[in-house]
């Protein structure tokens, strides 16, 4: 079952502040965030473990809910290189990463 | 950090035709994951290659359709066969990296095939 992300796409001006969530209807063992640049491969961002642990970009912070099975990435004073559609990717403990169904940012000048 | 080289980057194909996708890491690594990605949409995973075994693959992918190879450590194929304009899409190959104790993946820059 693929995480559902909110919202779909977001427009922001630079400097602003933004949330992606993520909502998964299985148990999470860890919560992974991608950014992918049109006509890009994506990039690792972060990732959050059971326990509250997370490991990743200086800029960005998330946050992980395992009771509620959600995941919250928080982008602040945004800049225009956050542009792209963000990813959560979940690790169900089996190997298999599965991608939620992508937020697409765009930071305006 | 793996580093992936994918070929083709680009191809445009016939309709019936097959097509194969490399990917070389230059490392040693247990599993590699292809992905599909459609027009403005998600990553949706088609199978792990493990070397030595058979593909793994997801639901609604069978072997038939996308035989992978995985003859070694740092090599896999996956093939594209009977193409039908429904799988135009970009696959990506991947791979798990260690960061700072956990598993992440990085990705191949893709390869983004075109059905006509």
């Amino acid at each position: 079952q693929q995480p559902v992300q909110s919202p779909q796409a977001v427009i922001l001006r630079e400097g602003e502040d933004a949330v992606i969530n993520c909502s998964s209807s299985k148990a999470l063992y860890s919560v992974h965030w991608y950014r992918q640049k049109h006509g890009e491969a994506p990039v690792f961002l972060m990732i959050l473990l059971k326990g509250g642990e997370q490991k990743g970009h200086d800029k960005i912070s998330a946050s992980f809910n395992e009771k509620k099975q959600q995941s919250s990435l928080y982008l602040t004073a945004s800049q225009l290189s956050y542009s792209g559609t963000y990813f959560c990717g979940t690790g169900s403990g089996t190997y298999k990463y599965i991608f939620g169904t992508g937020t697409r940012l765009k930071v305006l000048a | 950090s793996a580093v992936i080289s994918q070929k083709p980057s680009r191809d445009i194909c016939q309709r019936g035709t097959s097509l194969t996708i490399q990917c070389q890491v230059d490392s040693q690594v247990t599993m590699m994951f292809w992905y599909r990605q459609q027009p403005g949409q998600s990553l949706t995973l088609i199978a792990t290659a493990n070397q030595g075994s058979e593909a793994t693959y997801e639901s609604g992918f069978v072997i038939d359709k996308f035989p992978i190879s995985r003859p070694n450590l740092t090599f896999s194929t996956l093939t594209v066969s009977n193409m039908s304009p429904e799988d135009s899409s970009i696959y990506l190959c991947s791979v798990e990296v260690r960061y700072s104790g956990a598993n992440v993946l990085t990705f191949g820059a893709g390869s983004r095939l075109t059905v006509l």
